[in-house]
């Protein structure tokens, strides 16, 4: 069985760019969650959700964060427009019950 | 608020010394807790979770509901034990959502 597929592993931005982060969960997951870790930070909740309907999307920092899963399939997590404190590590996890599998994490680098 | 504190940010003991790595929690409620763990260059994975009360490759830990506490122990450390060790507390709040809240993280080295 495929774990957890994010995409991609690193991004390198300029302050004000848009990037887009990808999240494949294991088939047959309907929860999708989006965590992040900023330095020196704990791993921070940012959204949840239960097929293509966001749950719970309290964590998200602002409006400069857009996440999607269109058909409740994969997700995508936009930042737009970047700055220098989005920089950090962004989770995906995905769960059929009450066990979160992660996936790698995307490193964000916003310069 | 519900909150997970990690007072040690590094730990280093000796191969076939015990280790206990130390997590906290406060929830208003009755928590579901979690550690988790990252091997170098690995994803974040489940090593154990209190309501399973099981032992995964040597560690135990038990949540002691007077103490705010759910302390990770292996009675002798080894070399492959090396990782970022993660507390978390689920939030029972219904319905399926399971969000995790995270402790920062002790980094455990198992010196030879």
């Amino acid at each position: 069985e495929a774990g957890v597929t994010q995409f991609p592993s690193h991004s390198v931005i300029e302050k004000g760019q848009t990037v887009t982060l990808r999240c494949d969960p294991i088939s047959g997951h309907d929860n999708l969650y989006w965590y992040r870790r900023v330095m020196g930070k704990e791993i921070k909740f940012l959204l949840h959700f239960v097929k293509e309907s966001k749950q719970d999307e309290s964590g998200m920092p602002n409006n400069r964060f857009l996440a999607e899963r269109t058909g409740g399939t994969y997700s995508t997590l936009k930042v737009q427009p970047a700055e220098l404190e989005d920089s950090g590590v962004y989770f995906c996890a995905s769960s059929r019950g009450q066990i979160q599998y992660f996936g790698a994490g995307t490193r964000l680098s916003v310069l | 608020a519900q909150r997970v504190t990690q007072p040690e940010k590094l730990l280093s003991v000796f191969k076939g010394a015990p280790v206990e790595l130390k997590c906290n929690y406060s929830y208003s409620g009755s928590p579901e807790l979690f550690w988790y763990v990252q091997y170098s260059r690995q994803r974040l994975q489940l090593l154990l979770r209190h309501i399973s009360r099981e032992s995964i490759k040597g560690f135990t830990a038990d949540l002691n509901k007077g103490e705010t506490s759910f302390h990770l122990k292996k009675p002798f450390a080894q070399e492959e034990d090396s990782a970022m060790y993660y507390c978390a507390l689920r939030h029972n709040s219904g319905g399926s959502n399971y969000k995790l809240t995270f402790g920062k993280g002790t980094l455990l080295t198992v010196n030879p």
